[in-house]
């Protein structure tokens, strides 16, 4: 089926940096999601951008929704040991009823303290 | 506040053998539901999606199917597990355009 196109793959950094990681799209997408997956855990909602252009925070964590509506990108600003995880972005059209999101493949991260 | 209930958390099941999962979403009506699986800690990829009760979209040709018996009750279901049917699976809810997740169900196959 249909991917985002995510990167990095992983990302190795030292606490107290900053981080930024992308996904694009040759598809126009309505309304970007980003999630971040602890082991073993369900996917968790960071962040949703519904405009182009849109930017918004949530703590440490800024998105922004690109201006041609197929790319977006999430930074996480001096980052922590507990951003540990896989993040992962996703692109709704809202065609129809069925509200299927298309997904990247994800961005590893790993901090070291 | 909504809550989306998986069970159960961890399953162990020889190969042949049946397969049901359930999800419940509280606190929300007429929700849309998915089942997604995972491999490895990568990459979701969607199963089935239903928008009411009985309607049932798969995305994928497999030996798994889902029902939805209740407006919200999500069950997916196997007559005969395969090994490849090992994975991480996580049931979904959407009502407008933020999808939720549940704490999934980690199913290895023997």
């Amino acid at each position: 089926g249909q991917q985002l196109n995510q990167s990095p793959q992983s990302m190795f950094i030292q606490e107290g940096e900053d981080v930024s990681m992308n996904c694009t799209s040759s598809s126009i997408f309505n309304t970007w999601l980003w999630y971040k997956q602890d082991p073993g855990e369900g996917p968790v909602l960071l962040i949703a951008l519904y405009k182009a252009g849109e930017l918004t925070s949530n703590g440490r964590l800024t998105a922004q929704f690109g201006i041609t509506r197929k790319d977006s990108f999430l930074n996480i600003s001096a980052s922590i040991p507990s951003d540990v995880g896989i993040y992962f972005c996703a692109g709704l059209t809202n065609a129809g009823n069925n509200r299927k999101l298309i997904w990247g493949l994800g961005t590893s991260l790993a901090v070291n303290p | 506040s909504q809550t989306i209930h998986q069970w159960p958390a961890t399953l162990v099941q020889p190969v042949g053998s049946p397969l049901s999962l359930e999800c419940t979403v509280e606190g929300t009506s007429n929700p849309n539901l998915y089942w997604y699986r995972q491999a490895a800690g990568r990459g979701l990829q969607l199963l089935f999606y239903s928008v009411g009760i009985g309607q049932i979209s798969s995305e994928v040709p497999q030996n798994l199917s889902a029902s939805r018996p209740q407006d919200r009750q999500f069950i997916l279901s196997s007559k005969k597990l395969l090994l490849s049917d090992s994975g991480f699976y996580l049931c979904a809810w959407t009502q407008g355009y933020e999808q939720y997740f549940g704490p999934g169900t980690r199913l290895t196959v023997t």
